[in-house]
This record gives C-alpha cells, sequence and structure tokens, in this order.
C-alpha cells in the first residue's frame, strides 16, 4: 500500500517556465512533508519541507504548497531551469516519529 | 568530504552469496537509516538507528537482512544468501537528531544479483 504517490513519473518544461511536481498522501497523521531532489549517481538532497500548520512555504525558486483537506501537496518551480533537471520525491512523517514514507519520485527534464 | 560515504558504489555478486556494504555517516549524526530503492520505486525503508537504542529493525524485509551499527559511527548492511530480487541501490543517511527531518544521503551502492 503505497502511501505517498507521486502519479507522474516524468514531467518535461522549459526552461523559464513554471514546473509542478504534485504528491498525494493517504495516511492523515501525516504532518510534515519534504521534497528531495537526486541526480544521477548521487544520493538524494534535501530541497524544502513544510509542517501541517502552514499551507505554503518558499525558498526562493521553490515553493511548496499543502492542501490538508485533499491529502495533496505540491512543488512549483520557477522559473525552471536546466540545472533543476534531476528526480524529485517528495517524503512524509506523522509527528513523533522518525520514519519517514517516500514517493517512487517524478523525473523533471528542463529543456534549454 | 564530510558527507556520507558508502561503499562499495557498486557490488555484482551471484545468487547465494553474502554481501556487506558500508555507511560512514557524517561526524556527529547520531541517526542512521537505511533505504532500498528498487527500479521505478521509491525509498523503502529497512532500519533506523539512533545513538545507543535498540535500532528499529521493522523494514528489513527477510532474516536475510541485517545491520550493524557501533556507537555513532559507521555501520553495516549484511545480506546473507542474495536473491535476485534484492537488486538494488541501497541508501545510507544519517541526522542530527533534532533535524526537522532533514538526512543527508550518501550515494548509494547499486547492488546487482546474478
Amino acid at each position: 500500500d503505497q502511501q505517498v504517490k507521486q502519479n507522474s513519473p516524468s514531467l518535461s518544461v522549459q526552461e523559464g517556465r513554471i514546473s509542478i511536481l504534485n504528491c498525494d498522501y493517504t495516511n492523515s497523521m501525516f504532518d510534515y512533508f519534504l521534497w528531495y531532489k537526486k541526480y544521477p549517481a548521487e544520493g538524494p538532497t534535501f530541497l524544502i519541507s513544510i509542517s501541517s500548520i502552514k499551507d505554503k512555504n518558499e525558498d526562493g525558486r521553490f515553493t511548496v504548497f499543502l492542501n490538508k483537506s485533499a491529502k495533496h501537496l505540491s512543488l512549483h518551480i520557477v522559473p525552471s531551469q536546466p540545472g533543476d533537471s534531476a528526480v524529485y520525491f517528495c517524503a512524509a512523517s506523522a509527528s513523533g516519529t522518525y520514519k519517514y514514507i517516500f514517493g517512487t519520485g517524478t523525473r523533471l527534464k528542463v529543456l534549454a | 568530504g564530510a558527507g556520507v560515504s558508502q561503499s562499495p558504489s557498486n557490488k555484482v555478486t551471484e545468487k547465494g552469496k553474502d554481501v556487506e556494504l558500508r555507511c560512514d555517516p557524517i561526524s556527529g549524526h547520531t541517526a542512521l537509516y537505511w533505504y532500498r530503492q528498487r527500479l521505478g520505486q521509491g525509498l523503502e525503508f529497512l532500519i533506523y538507528f539512533q545513538g545507543n537504542s535498540a535500532p528499529d529493525k521493522s523494514g528489513l524485509p527477510s532474516d536475510r537482512f541485517s545491520a550493524e551499527r557501533t556507537g555513532e559511527s559507521v555501520s553495516t548492511l549484511t545480506i546473507q544468501r542474495t536473491q535476485q530480487e534484492d537488486s538494488a541501490v541501497y541508501l545510507c543517511a544519517s541526522s542530527l537528531v533534532d533535524s526537522n527531518g532533514i538526512q543527508y544521503f550518501g550515494a548509494g551502492t547499486r547492488l546487482s544479483v546474478l
């Protein structure tokens, strides 16, 4: 049972446009969410996080939106750059736990 | 460097052989995770170490899998009598306890069981 789902395995976007990566979860106990970025032959690196007390968190070109009622979060990258081409994973956890459930990832390709 | 180091980066083995994967966490990080990523899948939690507490082994898929960590240092993941379905990338991550969930990952070990 996949508790965290990234239904789009891949996404292509033109340089300068907005990239929107989506993530859905099923466990209502999840209240903390992270996005990681992974380049080939490297481990994932932390990108941005959001707590359920917020519905938006912004860091430079990256913004994460959380819709608790829909159990949905999205990562917006604007403007997209070729260096953003990578696999993006969302992860979720519940308060007081150390286990993080990861999605299957979305491969983003930003076209120059 | 000061990041998480994993070795070997690639391992090819024959079915039935034992393999040992190593992880050197970031110095001072008391928490250490092992994950498995099969082709086209997400990161699957295997085991969690926190300081000298008993590890959470709930993610280990079978008794062929075991892991050890001495204190807050190196960890080894051992897979006995490897099977073809064990083929995957094995990722290690470390973190501070109070890190808001931010984990620092190694580059992983790609295991291929022939």
